[in-house]
């Protein structure tokens, strides 16, 4: 059973243009949620999304960055416009329906986004 | 507002003794979650150990153990018997019982010597 698969690993953009993240939950679990770690910082919830709809997003900037959760495919964060400030690491959990996060969260590996 | 707190931002150790991470929290709430993850530098997220605020008696999980004073909303991580494998960033983390939004630390670095 593979994890919480996220890609690209290291993604670099320049200012102005678009990122796009992508994160595959394990299997059975329709249940994403999106945290964003700066340098030296911890994570930080941006939002969360069960398939088709986004529950919580009060983690998220208000401009340039959308979540979603399709019903096929990954969940995919994306970020327009990119400035130097958005370079850190995306990080994607997934949990089944019906359990409560607080039993375990399962991160996958992240995502190292660097704007030049 | 809830917060998490790690006032360490590096902390060494030499193989095979014991060090003592710390953490500090503030809520209102009296149901919720504690757990510490690893954070090496392959960058993947692991849990380490988690503790139930209802529970009096402290998590262990083989060299890991914690200390929760739930009074003085305090949780460290004791870690015996270091290994140079234990290296990495440690991250204090907590959840209201019934929510989804962990909360994090800012991290303390462990350094292991040999």
């Amino acid at each position: 059973n593979a994890g919480v698969m996220q890609n690209p690993r290291h993604l670099v953009r320049r200012r102005g243009q678009e990122a796009r993240l992508r994160c595959s939950p394990m299997k059975g679990h329709s249940h994403v949620y999106w945290y964003r770690q700066l340098p030296e910082e911890g994570l930080k919830f941006m939002v969360y999304l069960q398939k088709e709809n986004i529950i919580d997003e009060s983690g998220m900037p208000k401009e340039r960055f959308s979540a979603e959760f399709p019903k096929e495919g990954p969940s995919i964060l994306r970020i327009q416009q990119v400035v130097r400030g958005d370079s850190a690491a995306y990080f994607c959990a997934s949990s089944p329906e019906g359990q409560p996060v607080d039993e375990k969260l399962f991160f996958g590996s992240g995502t190292q986004l660097s704007v030049l | 507002a809830q917060t998490v707190t790690q006032s360490q931002p590096e902390m060494s150790v030499q193989e095979a003794e014991t060090v003592t991470l710390s953490c500090t929290y503030d809520t209102s709430e009296s149901d919720y979650y504690l757990f510490w993850y690893k954070q090496p530098p392959s960058r993947q997220m692991i849990l380490v150990i988690r503790q139930e605020a209802y529970k009096q008696q402290n998590a262990t999980e083989n060299r890991f153990s914690v200390n929760f004073q739930k009074a003085a909303k305090s949780f460290s991580l004791k870690i015996s018997d270091s290994q140079l494998g234990d290296a990495a960033m440690y991250f204090c983390a907590f959840i209201d019982s019934g929510t989804y939004k962990y909360i994090f630390g800012t991290g303390t670095r462990l350094k292991v010597l040999a």
